[in-house]
């Protein structure tokens, strides 16, 4: 199974920073169709995951362009551009590449 | 708007078997493949099985395979997991999805005595 590894497993930040998450993957993403299917998803305590990024980089409907994705192949960055209270909770990435479908650990954001 | 709603959760003693229920609308339910994925209690999320739109594909993973069952019924809109087999390692969040970027609120499914 890929394995994908985030990192930090905590992020503490104050409102208005800017921070990354990390997130490696134990082998390319990269479909053989051309696209790479790596997601990244929020889970705000007590609920359920909401979709952040899809494709890497592409932004869902809906969510604030403070929000930024990028990477290729086995490397790749979550970003948020100024912290708002809002953004708090875990972030997972995943990817859908190879199966079976697979979830980072999660990266806990938090108030600093 | 798109809505996925779980339900069929609940307390179930080990080896013992529990069928989840995920009633879709807002979307042409027939049109897309779904998913269950799990979230065990203060762990992270995990992928359970995947059916292709029309029913004709499925996957699961390695754990769940031969006890659990993915099935949906394109006329009622609803996407089915039958459990079989039970361990207190399922104890879970199940939750339904489209595509990952749509989810139902979960249902709590607890295995113990």
């Amino acid at each position: 199974d890929v394995v994908l590894t985030q990192t930090p497993p905590t992020l503490l930040a104050t409102i208005g920073q800017s921070v990354s998450i990390s997130c490696r993957s134990s082998q390319s993403l990269l479909h053989s169709n051309g696209n790479t299917y790596l997601n990244w998803l929020l889970q705000r305590t007590g609920q359920s995951p909401q979709p952040l990024i899809y494709l890497v980089s592409k932004l869902e409907s809906g969510v604030p362009n403070r929000f930024s994705g990028s990477g290729s192949g086995t490397d790749f960055t979550l970003k948020i551009s100024g912290v708002e209270a809002e953004d708090l909770g875990v972030y997972y990435c995943m990817q859908f590449t190879h199966y079976p479908d697979t979830f980072g650990a999660g990266t806990k954001l938090e108030l600093k | 708007e798109v809505q996925l709603v779980e339900s069929g959760g609940g307390l179930v003693q080990p080896g013992r078997s529990m069928k989840l229920s995920c009633a879709a609308s807002g979307f042409t339910f027939s049109n897309y493949g779904m998913a269950w994925v799990r979230q065990a209690p203060t762990k992270g999320l995990e992928w359970v099985a995947t059916i292709s739109y029309d029913g004709s594909s499925t996957y699961y993973r390695d754990s769940v395979k031969g006890r659990f069952t993915i099935s949906r019924d394109n006329a009622k809109s609803t996407l089915y997991l039958q459990m079989n087999s039970l361990r207190s390692e399922d104890t879970a969040t199940y939750y339904c999805t489209r595509g990952f970027a749509y989810w139902g609120q979960g249902t709590l499914v607890t295995v113990s005595s």
